[in-house]
């Protein structure tokens, strides 16, 4: 059975500083595993998606890495700003064609 | 990109009463997916419903207590039936299929006293 793991649950950085998310998954038998944001209250919104025969995916100061062998992706935000604040969570595909979502890191980056 | 919009957005129910929710997308799709995130939890895979065909329920989820409808391709419903407390969450629905981005719905917050 799939299990998502993130580490840390809750971060709280100063403005401009770059930070790296973590996400884990016990089985490597992944089709893709994407990063979301969650805004308090809101829906999710999809920031990076990542196909299992991928290493990396880049949008703006974004950065999401896969190591599926190691079942481990990290998602880096560089330059982190006040409005980066929310909660991201990752979520893996396999098996049975459904979504498989970690626990969330909640963030606020401090101006 | 698929644009998802819900209704209502959010609803304070009585217990023992049942609450439908709307979910449309802006174009035609093939998979259709309920979620739930009860508080400071994350999100929960209810069902799957594909239009022609009854949807597919998760472990610990059945058709009584969340009967699901799929008309057509673009538009599915949600029902939470004689409501609890514990059914106080927020409900999503999303479009996808395979490896393509999966598009989320703004959520319904639900509260049921």
């Amino acid at each position: 059975k799939q299990e998502v793991t993130q580490i840390p649950a809750a971060l709280s950085v100063p403005e401009g500083e770059n930070l790296v998310l973590n996400c884990s998954f016990t089985d490597s038998a992944i089709y893709n595993l994407q990063w979301f944001r969650q805004d308090p209250g809101k829906g999710l919104t999809s920031l990076l998606l990542i196909q299992s025969s991928q290493r990396e995916q880049t949008s703006g100061r974004l950065n999401a890495s896969l190591d599926k062998s190691s079942g481990r992706s990290t998602l880096y935000i560089a330059a982190s700003q006040p409005g980066d604040s929310a909660t991201y969570l990752c979520a893996v595909l396999s098996g049975t064609y459904k979504y498989i979502f970690g626990t969330g890191t909640r963030l606020k980056v401090l101006a | 990109s698929a644009v998802i919009s819900q209704k209502p957005s959010r609803d304070i129910c009585q217990r023992g009463t049942s609450l439908t929710i709307q979910c449309q997308v802006d174009s035609q799709v093939t998979m259709m997916f309920w979620y739930r995130q009860q508080p400071g939890q994350s999100l929960t895979l209810i069902a799957t419903a594909n239009q022609g065909s009854e949807a597919t329920y998760e472990s610990g989820f059945v058709i009584d207590k969340f009967p699901i409808s799929r008309p057509n391709l673009t538009f599915s419903t949600l029902t939470v039936s004689n409501m609890s407390p514990e059914d106080s969450s927020i409900y999503l629905c999303s479009s996808g299929q395979g490896g393509e981005t999966q598009y989320f719905g703004p959520g319904t917050r639900l509260l049921v006293l």
